[in-house]
């Protein structure tokens, strides 16, 4: 199986910060990666697919990068909205994983 | 608009079974490859399993700690998820959700189901 190792696993920061979230795979995955936000009580929303794709209405102080086992998640100006947790998730081969999360709390 | 809407969770005993739905709607269900993924509670998301579309046979895939348990089917002329979840233990307990695929292949989940809540416990 594939393991994602998200880091760090609990961040503090304040509205305007620039916030960066690695997840690390145990072998390559080349682009299949997800990043996912999710709030206490709802559903995950994708934020970010194959890696570094936008997802359709999501805010683009939001981007992501990298490929093969190395990627990160980039929130360029945090805002209060996006206090959450953030998991990536490996879509390359069965089983599907996620990483652990990684909680951004308010400063 | 589209929706999904995750049904039948609740108490069941250790060794129990229990049915999930999951009602589609505002898209063309049979196009898509729909995922069950689920949450225990406190804890991270944890992938349960897949059905793939009608172009890909209605083929399956599952976690290894559901595998031989769990069973997943779906029913496009109702536009229709199901999770048979049979033998259940206590490790089990979690928020069970329905996710669509992208349209574009294994590249993520763009649409969830709200969650139900199932409880293993005696």
């Amino acid at each position: 199986d594939i393991q994602l190792t998200q880091s760090p696993s609990f961040l503090s920061a304040s509205v305007g910060d620039r916030v960066t979230i690695t997840c690390r795979a145990s072998q390559g995955i080349s682009s299949y990666l997800a990043w996912y936000q999710q709030k206490p009580g709802k559903a995950p929303k994708v934020l970010i697919y194959a890696a570094s794709t936008l997802q359709s209405g999501v805010p683009s102080r939001f981007s992501g990068s990298g490929s093969g086992t190395e990627f990160t998640l980039t929130i360029s100006s945090l805002q209060p909205e996006d206090f959450a947790t953030y998991y990536c998730q490996q879509l390359n081969s069965y089983p599907l994983t996620f990483g652990g999360g990684t909680k951004v709390e308010i400063k | 608009e589209v929706q999904l809407v995750v049904s039948g969770g609740g108490l069941v005993q250790p060794g129990g079974s229990l049915r999930l739905s999951c009602a589609a709607s505002g898209f063309t269900f049979s196009d898509h490859y729909m995922d069950w993924v689920r949450q225990a509670p406190g804890k991270g998301l944890e992938w349960v399993g897949r059905s793939r579309n009608k172009a890909n046979s209605y083929t399956t895939e599952y976690a290894a700690s559901v595998k031989g348990r769990f069973s997943i089917s779906r029913d496009d002329s109702k536009n229709s998820l199901y999770l048979q979840m049979n033998s259940l233990k206590t490790e089990d307990t979690a928020v069970y959700y329905c996710a669509r695929n992208l349209p574009s292949g294994d590249i993520g989940f763009d649409y969830w189901g709200q969650g139900t809540l199932v409880t293993v416990s005696s």
